[in-house]
């Protein structure tokens, strides 16, 4: 099975900074890859997949690139609502996996 | 826009079993992948297997097989997820997902989940 890892655990950021989050896959995923906010209390939400292809409704701040074993998500200027969790998933093998996330908080 | 609509929060002792529903509505259910996805307190997403509605075929993570029953009704658009001698860890929050995936040969790959249940509660405790 493919082990899926994240850094950092935690990024601390400033409202208007960049964040960039990385995430690694123990062998190649291909771009079968996609990305998920959670919010305390919240399910998660799909932000991409296809490693850069954004879902519906997503703003242009977040951005998604990457293949083969290494990702990365990057949100452009960090506003309040995107302090958050976000995972990634590989969906290229059996089973699809988690990461273990990256939690972004203020600064 | 298909929403999934969970059934409420369960308490259950060890050993016991429990199964939590999802409904769809607004929109269409069948043709699409149904994943079951677990969280436990502080800790991250574990997907624990899924169902393709319009073949009724199940699939599940090694970890939960033998434990996690899987089914879907077409004709109410819900799907079902049953986990049986249950233990302390497996206290989580249970979403179910809605997503895409294909047949790779025989195997059901399932890919990326783009509507979520907004979770139930499972509380095991004696």
């Amino acid at each position: 099975e493919i082990v899926m890892t994240q850094s950092p655990a935690t990024l601390s950021v400033s409202p208007g900074e960049r964040a960039t989050l990385s995430c690694r896959a123990s062998q190649s995923v291909s771009s079968n890859l996609a990305w998920y906010q959670q919010k305390p209390g919240q399910a998660p939400r799909l932000l991409i997949y296809g490693a850069s292809t954004r879902a519906t409704g997503i703003p242009a701040r977040f951005s998604g690139s990457g293949s083969g074993t290494e990702f990365t998500l990057t949100i452009s200027s960090l506003q309040s609502e995107d302090f958050a969790v976000y995972y990634c998933q590989q969906y290229n093998n059996w089973p699809p996996a988690f990461g273990p996330g990256t939690k972004v908080d203020i600064k | 826009q298909v929403q999934l609509v969970q059934s409420g929060a369960e308490v259950k002792k060890p050993g016991s079993s429990v199964k939590v529903s999802c409904k769809a509505s607004g929109g269409t259910f069948s043709s699409y992948a149904i994943s079951w996805v677990r969280q436990a307190p502080g800790q991250g997403l574990e997907w624990m297997g899924g169902i393709i509605p319009i073949f009724g075929t199940a699939n599940y993570a090694q970890k939960f097989q033998g434990r996690v029953t899987i089914t879907a009704d077409e004709s109410t658009s819900t799907a079902y997820m049953e986990l049986s001698s249950l233990r302390s860890e497996d206290t989580a929050v249970y979403y179910c997902a809605r997503g895409y995936g294909d047949y790779v040969g025989l195997t059901y790959y399932y890919y990326y989940m783009d509507v979520w249940g907004k979770g139930t509660t499972v509380t095991v405790s004696s």
